[in-house]
């Protein structure tokens, strides 16, 4: 595997389940991202991890929980969505983290299409 | 708090011409990115541009900044079928906990017809 890589690609799920996302990056970077990619709409900055510690959280709603277990991967646990939480999910990684000397180029994952009925 | 417009949201053209996709943000930033996204696929990174005056190129792809205008422009040269793809511009922005984020345009979708 090369690049980000990102699972599962598609997801449905009801309002009451409870799912996971996962992005994994083979990159070496030091920094991952989080992303909400809505129609018509620029990109949200939901969360930031640097070095495993969350530096960001973008007001986002409890009903999203992210966990960083190490440089490499990144997930995102949701729970009792709502159907305007449909979206594409970008993660993203960057080689410097988002501070000091601003951004670095960030390097995207192909996405995770959800659908909350 | 810094917004990112760009125009035209949508461009239908056809190949061989050449045509400008901008990109105008509300507050100083030095950090510009341009991203590429074809359908169903994810972004991928064509330029940044960090200092006024700069202008990176790419093929039929050329990118410049103003940052005292705040504007940046994407001009497409002789245009052929595979650069159709949505085009977004990302600016650097100083947060009060001085960490930057990006802000994003809203993508410019391009379309080239044979």
């Amino acid at each position: 595997e090369t690049g980000v890589t990102q699972t599962p690609r598609h997801l449905v799920m009801g309002m009451t389940n409870k799912k996971s996302l996962k992005c994994e990056q083979h990159l070496g970077h030091n920094a991952m991202y989080w992303y909400k990619q809505s129609a018509k709409k620029p990109l949200e900055l939901m969360f930031v991890y640097s070095l495993e510690e969350r530096v960001e959280n973008n007001s986002v709603p409890s009903r999203f929980s992210p966990e960083c277990p190490n440089s490499s991967h990144l997930f995102l646990h949701l729970h009792t969505l709502q159907p305007e939480d449909s979206a594409l999910y970008l993660c993203a990684s960057s080689r410097i983290p988002p501070r000091a000397a601003g951004t670095d180029t960030q390097y995207f994952g192909p996405g995770t299409r959800l659908t909350v009925l | 708090e810094l917004k990112v417009e760009q125009n035209p949201l949508f461009l239908s053209m056809q190949e061989g011409k050449n045509y400008t996709i901008y990109c105008n943000y509300s507050t100083t930033s030095d950090r510009l990115y341009w991203y590429r996204q074809d359908p169903g696929k994810s972004l991928e990174s064509l330029f940044v541009l960090l200092s006024n005056g700069a202008v990176k190129q790419e093929g039929r792809l050329m990118a410049s900044l103003d940052t005292k205008a705040r504007l940046s422009t994407l001009h497409i040269t002789a245009a052929v079928h595979d650069l159709s793809a949505t085009y977004f511009c990302a600016v650097d922005l100083l947060r009060m906990d001085s960490n930057y984020q990006l802000i994003w345009g809203a993508g410019t979708k391009l379309i080239i017809k044979p």
